[in-house]
């Protein structure tokens, strides 16, 4: 069953701007990872947060994780037109990894 | 990076008959892999866990005899759609990782379209 939940499902925003995805899920969790997936293709990896870490960065990427909320963020930095793509946070626990429903991500030129 | 292999890409079929997806992690080996379909501009669907040398756990509402799943080798894992039907049609993405707190690789995807 799906555990994670991406907001918001649609974010439309424009070249060198910030964007914010945010995802909460609901039991504990051992990690949770972030996804982008253009549109009928595959996914492809982002990050990955361990719960007892708090922020990561990889590029123009930043991922924050509050355990106490349940909840995480991916942050974009100077977007580009190519960032455009769904964003899927996935939780991962015992034996299972969940996905959230994602959000839709449009940056325009 | 570690990759993982699904073949084929995209398949069509004509209604009852099986279709064979395969998964393999390609410089790592998997002891867990996860089947997902995913309908149009949704999400991803768990289907079923597989770890290797055992049964697979599949998720509520997903019916083991139509989608069988094998994991025989620490490096393949095959999903057959046994019988398929047009509403069988869909993406299908298999998913692999060498431990608990791992990343997990993601195949290439399937697009299946039975008629």
């Amino acid at each position: 069953s799906q555990q994670g939940e991406e907001d918001p499902q649609a974010l439309s925003i424009q070249e060198g701007e910030n964007a914010t995805m945010n995802c909460s899920y609901k039991t504990s969790i051992n990690n949770l990872q972030w996804y982008r997936q253009n549109s009928g293709r595959g996914l492809v990896h982002l990050i990955l947060i361990r719960s007892n870490e708090r922020e990561k960065h990889s590029g123009r990427l930043r991922v924050t994780l509050d355990t106490s909320k349940k909840s995480s963020s991916l942050l974009i930095t100077a977007s580009r037109a190519a960032d455009t793509a769904s964003y899927f946070c996935a939780t991962t626990g015992y034996s299972t990894l969940t996905f959230g429903k994602g959000t839709m991500l449009l940056v325009s030129p | 990076g570690a990759v993982v292999s699904q073949h084929p890409s995209r398949v069509i079929c004509k209604s009852g008959t099986s279709v064979k997806i395969e998964c393999r992690s390609l410089d790592f080996q998997a002891t867990t892999m996860f089947w997902y379909r995913q309908f149009p501009k949704q999400s991803l669907m768990l289907m079923a866990t597989s770890n290797e040398g055992s049964k697979a756990t599949y998720e509520q509402g997903v019916e083991k005899d139509k989608f069988l799943i094998n994991h025989a080798s620490l490096t393949l894992s095959t999903l057959t759609v046994t019988s398929a039907h047009p509403e069988d049609s869909s993406f299908y993405i298999c998913s692999a990782r060498s431990g608990q707190n791992t990343e997990a690789f993601f195949g290439q995807g399937t697009r299946l379209t039975v008629v």
